[in-house]
């Protein structure tokens, strides 16, 4: 089944406004990353969270690691045109060794200035 | 640093034909690399793990004789797209993973493949 669910799959802001991403999991965690995916671009990493409750801050941006390790959101404040791209959250794929992950379905930020 | 350089960007060929892919990593040496496929608009999907002096391992519903992966030395692993049809076209796109506990991959800029 899915390892894990990523809402919502588009959102739409005016530049200045704040947005955000969750990704959800039915269990426990060892780890989560999140990328950032520019339109005709490669993922590149943003970030790992590993510490349940972990809040990691990168300027406008906050990742936050749930208590239970089941969930996470990526924060942005105040948006810009350059924050434009898919964020998609990244978690081992059950019983994986080596690094192979499972990508959610991904959020497609739009950003009108 | 860890930069991952993948070749070609772009692919445009026939039916039937063979296609290489090339992923390298250019200022580290990495044992484990990995192969996705993207359809537009959708997720990251692992095709396979290459490990460098072994077997490809594949996931499930990947099919290993169609996808060969070779993974000769530390820095390069090829996909072979063996004659590809028009329902292989997608986005290739290899990452890298540098040694070290909890280390993030290194993706290259992937392969549009289209087959006419």
């Amino acid at each position: 089944g899915q390892q894990v669910m990523q809402i919502p799959q588009y959102q739409h802001v005016q530049e200045g406004e704040d947005f955000t991403t969750y990704c959800n999991s039915s269990t426990t965690l060892s780890n989560i990353q999140w990328y950032k995916q520019r339109p005709g671009g490669h993922p590149v990493f943003l970030i790992q969270l590993v510490k349940s409750g972990e809040v990691k801050k990168q300027k406008r941006l906050t990742f936050q690691f749930g208590e239970a390790k089941k969930n996470s959101s990526l924060h942005i404040t105040a948006t810009q045109t350059t924050d434009v791209g898919t964020y998609f959250c990244a978690v081992p794929l059950r019983g994986s060794t080596l690094g192979r992950l499972y990508f959610g379905r991904g959020t497609q930020l739009t950003v009108w200035p | 640093g860890a930069v991952v350089s993948q070749h070609p960007s772009w692919v445009i060929c026939k039916s039937g034909t063979s296609v290489k892919i090339e992923c390298r990593s250019l200022d580290f040496q990495a044992t484990t690399m990995f192969w996705y496929r993207q359809f537009p608009k959708q997720s990251l999907m692992l095709m396979a793990t290459s490990n460098e002096g072994s077997k490809a391992t594949y996931e499930q519903g990947v099919e290993k004789d169609k996808f060969l992966i070779n993974h000769a030395s530390l820095t390069l692993s090829t996909l072979t797209v063996t004659s590809a049809h028009p329902e292989d076209s997608s986005f290739y796109i290899c990452s890298a993973l540098s040694s070290g506990e909890n280390q993030p991959q290194h993706f290259g800029d992937g392969t549009r493949l289209s087959i006419l």
